[in-house]
């Protein structure tokens, strides 16, 4: 049972560097997120898409790209990572007419 | 806008001690809501789900019900043990055309000691 999966689980970054968190999931979901976690803060949206060629902002979009080319894979681009962006990243998905979200299990990303 | 307040942890217990977390909501129409375990190290598991009001989820001894009236969702177990210490995170969802955007609160670092 495969269900979200994310790679990497570990990053470091430098400042200004760019990188990709993949995520892939295997339930045929329509419904994709992301999500970064901090310290004493709950979860909060980056982006998410609803379907393959179909994405939309969340509430802290900014720094962050996405794509969503099949409905397997919803890649976020960092294009010039800032320190600020140290966090946790979450990958998330959901079938349509579902409300229930599952979770990957996480990218710790460091920016120094 | 949507937001969720989870009581502020961190909270220590004694195994077999009674558990209550609060959790209440704002928010406008009618959300579900969610209380997600995150054990140290993961990721996010569904513990359980309220769809509307008066329903009460159930998973692994927890227990919350959806109370509209008072706009809260508590989580309750009647006897933890040590395999419960986890960070619980309350959360409502709105389903907006097939999307479903997650509103969590901060978490609540649970520790329990035998």
């Amino acid at each position: 049972n495969a269900g979200v999966t994310q790679t990497p689980k570990f990053q470091v970054l430098k400042t200004g560097q760019s990188m990709t968190l993949q995520c892939a999931q295997d339930m045929n979901h329509e419904y994709m997120s992301w999500y970064r976690q901090d310290p004493g803060m709950g979860l909060r949206l980056i982006h998410y898409s609803v379907g393959a060629g179909i994405t939309d902002q969340g509430e802290v979009p900014n720094g962050y790209n996405v794509s969503r080319s099949t409905t397997e894979d919803f890649p976020l681009r960092l294009l010039s990572a800032a320190p600020s962006q140290t966090s946790v990243y979450f990958c998330a998905s959901k079938r349509q007419g579902g409300n229930t979200i599952y979770f990957g299990e996480g990218s710790w990303l460091t920016v120094v | 806008g949507n937001s969720v307040t989870q009581m502020e942890g961190p909270v220590t217990l004694s195994e077999e001690a009674f558990l209550t977390i609060n959790c209440t909501y704002t928010a406008t129409g009618y959300p579900s809501l969610f209380w997600y375990v995150q054990y140290p190290g993961e990721g996010l598991q569904l513990l359980l789900k309220a769809t509307k009001a008066d329903d009460k989820g159930s998973n692994k001894g927890f227990e919350a019900t959806y109370r509209k009236e008072t706009t809260s969702f508590h989580l309750e177990k009647g006897s933890v043990q040590v395999s419960d210490s986890a960070v619980y995170f309350c959360a409502l969802g709105k389903g907006v055309q097939g999307a479903q955007k997650l509103v969590f609160g901060q978490g609540t670092r649970l520790t329990i000691n035998p």
